[in-house]
């Protein structure tokens, strides 16, 4: 199974902050990389798809880059409705595999 | 309106057996593969099973954790999607979620629609 090992796993941040969200895969998965935002009693809601394209709707603070296994959530200018849980997911092999999940809170 | 309606869940002893339900609507099922993810409250998804379109086959696949126990099944006729659940565990309690995958025959979509709508979830609760 691949391991996507995310970090932090928790983070507080002020409004206007620019926050950056790592996931480190434990073997290459090419563009198989998405980016999920998780709020209380709600779904995940995808954000980024294939390492860097933005979801439909979905402002333009948030941008996803990487390559390889390496790969980073940017959010530029924390609004806050951004106060959430956030989680990778790739879809390189079976098993799928989530990232542990990155709490940002407001600080 | 894209959506995934989830139903089925309940309170279950260890053991037993419980089949979920999933009806899509706002979009053309059949072209889409399908998966199934979960949730433990406060801890974070795992994805637990996938079907593919009739182009791939309606070939499956399941996580490691359910295999043997979990069966997913699609009728594109109703627009829904199945997940029959055996041999329930204590660990399998979690809310379920009915996901939509790639659109197109080995996703030649390009991902765009790849777990890009959810459901709002069904609750599983398995204890005795």
């Amino acid at each position: 199974d691949i391991q996507m090992t995310q970090s932090p796993s928790a983070m507080s941040a002020s409004v206007g902050d620019r926050v950056t969200i790592t996931c480190r895969a434990s073997q290459v998965i090419r563009n198989h990389l998405a980016w999920f935002q998780q709020k209380p009693g709600e779904a995940p809601k995808r954000l980024i798809y294939t390492i860097s394209s933005l979801q439909t709707g979905v402002p333009s603070r948030f941008s996803g880059s990487g390559s390889g296994t390496e790969f980073t959530l940017t959010i530029n200018s924390l609004q806050p409705e951004d106060f959430a849980t956030y989680y990778c997911l790739q879809h390189s092999s079976y098993p799928l595999t989530f990232g542990g999940g990155t709490k940002v809170e407001i600080k | 309106e894209v959506q995934m309606v989830e139903s089925g869940g309940g309170l279950v002893q260890p053991g037993g057996s419980l089949r979920l339900s999933c009806a899509g609507s706002g979009f053309t099922f059949s072209d889409h593969y399908m998966d199934w993810v979960r949730q433990v409250p406060g801890k974070g998804p795992e994805w637990v099973s996938r079907i593919r379109n009739k182009g791939d086959g309606y070939n499956t696949e399941y996580a490691p954790s359910v295999k043997g126990r979990f069966t997913i099944s699609r009728d594109d006729s109703k627009d829904s999607l199945y997940l029959q659940m055996n041999s329930l565990k204590i660990e399998d309690t979690a809310v379920y979620y009915c996901v939509r995958g790639c659109g197109s025959t080995s996703c030649s979509d390009g991902y765009s629609s790849y777990m890009d709508v959810w459901g709002k979830g069904t609750t599983v609760t398995v204890s005795s």
